[in-house]
């Protein structure tokens, strides 16, 4: 079967790094996307990896290693508008979104 | 531009009855799907639409009923309600399935059933 795994939950301090892990085994691979949802809203695109490697967007980077059916999402800087949950979501072989269940991010002052 | 619209935004439903979830989008997207998300549960495909008239299933699709007769417009029906369908059902449009082309979310309806 497909599955993505995530941590659940995680907790950081305002100001801080952190750096949230997804792994993956899912039949076939198009490319590896992060979205971050705020609690009772919709989720929004953050990034999007389909080769290995680093993408730098701001405060924001992740990186994929497909060998390794790895990812991260490296947050810097942290704000509390941060706290959020962030869905690593995979495309298959049938370009069909796998989602993993999210990591809910809590920022502390 | 109201990208992607769905309504209602909460709705409580008693066993046994029907309704229709509406998703409308204004980007001319093809591509068009339903997700339902359930408490600290990762969205699950219901159905999707890559283009008017067309139609497939997707991971969790009993229980639901989807049309597709224009682009602008996606209506997920549930036809007697149960309350595992209580869930948040998210509508979302991409413009080519496949590239690092995004997903757009509408912004969810809440269905509870008692």
């Amino acid at each position: 079967g497909q599955n993505i795994d995530q941590p659940t939950e995680m907790t950081a301090t305002e100001g801080a790094i952190v750096q949230i892990n997804c792994t993956y085994q899912t039949s076939g691979f198009n490319g590896l996307f992060w979205y971050q949802q705020h609690a009772g809203e919709a989720p929004t695109f953050l990034s999007y990896n389909v080769l290995d490697g680093l993408e730098e967007k701001g405060r924001f980077s992740s990186f994929l290693s497909r060998s390794k059916g790895y990812s991260y999402l490296l947050l810097k800087e942290l704000q509390m508008k941060d706290s959020a949950s962030y869905l690593c979501a995979v495309l298959d072989s049938n370009y069909q979104l796998i989602w993993g269940a999210g990591t809910k991010l809590i920022i502390k002052p | 531009n109201a990208g992607v619209t769905q309504t209602p935004k909460f709705r409580i439903l008693k066993i046994g009855q029907s309704m229709t979830l509406q998703c409308a989008q204004d980007m001319n997207h093809n591509y068009m799907y339903w997700y339902r998300q359930d408490p600290g549960m990762g969205l699950k495909l219901i159905y999707y639409s890559v283009g008017a008239g067309i139609t497939d299933k997707g991971e969790v699709p009993n229980g639901y009923n989807v049309s597709r007769s224009t682009t602008e417009d996606f209506p997920l029906r549930l036809e007697l309600a149960a309350p595992s369908q209580t869930s948040v059902y998210f509508c979302a449009t991409q413009r080519l399935a496949g590239g690092a082309d995004t997903q757009y979310f509408g912004p969810g309806t809440r269905l509870t059933v008692l």
